[in-house]
């Protein structure tokens, strides 16, 4: 069984588009994470739920919107795609509490032409 | 001064030989601290983490860790071809919240030789 799956797994399209990509985690985990891998494959946190709860949100432009419906989803929506938006982005989750290690989907490959 | 700072590689070692992967940390207020292996094309996979002083083993790999010197390595005996990928260190900050926020360096990437 997959642990932490995200969908799709590659994401093509235009600038000025709308797209989201979705997230689920059956382990039980109640937090969740939203992650950026840039061309240079440095991996950057974005957003952090905690059970439907926002608790990390690090300087990412307002085009970018998570969404968790329940604790075991997290999605992000992302407005007027940019060419800079193109990146890997993996989910993530983790039990509560700090510290605790983080377990990875298989990553989104967004292109935008 | 980056937060977590690794040397990128690659790191060549013949098989069979130790592999010695390097990460400093710039805030002393860091808590704990993990080593992931990424694939070329894949996520990040959890291979151990450390929260106290030493060395902590596990099968092959060993993470060892320094926090008067902010230093974590981890070491990797054996080393085999298919441990040929790229390592991320990554620390926890002190968070007030109930999030593990992650830090990662840019990753060293090794390459394990016939």
């Amino acid at each position: 069984d997959t642990a932490v799956s995200q969908t799709p797994k590659y994401l093509v399209t235009q600038m000025g588009n709308d797209k989201s990509i979705k997230c689920e985690q059956n382990l039980g985990h109640d937090t969740m994470y939203w992650y950026k891998q840039d061309s240079k494959k440095f991996l950057k946190i974005m957003f952090s739920y905690n059970n439907k709860e926002l608790i990390i949100n690090e300087t990412v432009p307002n085009r970018f919107s998570p969404k968790s419906p329940d604790k075991a989803h997290l999605n992000l929506h992302i407005n007027s795609l940019e060419l800079g938006d193109s990146a890997v982005y993996f989910c993530a989750s983790s039990q509560v509490g700090p510290g605790l290690e983080q377990y990875f989907g298989p990553g989104t490959r967004l292109t935008v032409t | 001064q980056k937060e977590v700072e690794q040397n990128s590689g690659p790191l060549s070692v013949p098989e069979g030989a130790i592999a010695s992967l390097n990460c400093t940390y710039s805030d002393r207020g860091s808590q704990s601290f993990f080593w992931y292996r990424q694939y070329s094309g894949k996520s990040p996979e959890l291979i151990m983490f450390i929260y106290s002083n030493g060395d902590k083993e596990d099968g092959r790999f060993t993470a060892q860790l320094n926090k008067a010197s902010q230093y974590v390595s981890l070491l990797i005996r054996d080393s085999q071809p298919s441990d040929s990928a790229t390592y991320l260190c990554a620390v926890n900050r002190r968070d007030s919240g109930t999030a593990s926020k992650l830090t990662f360096g840019t990753g060293t990437r090794l390459q394990v030789t016939l």
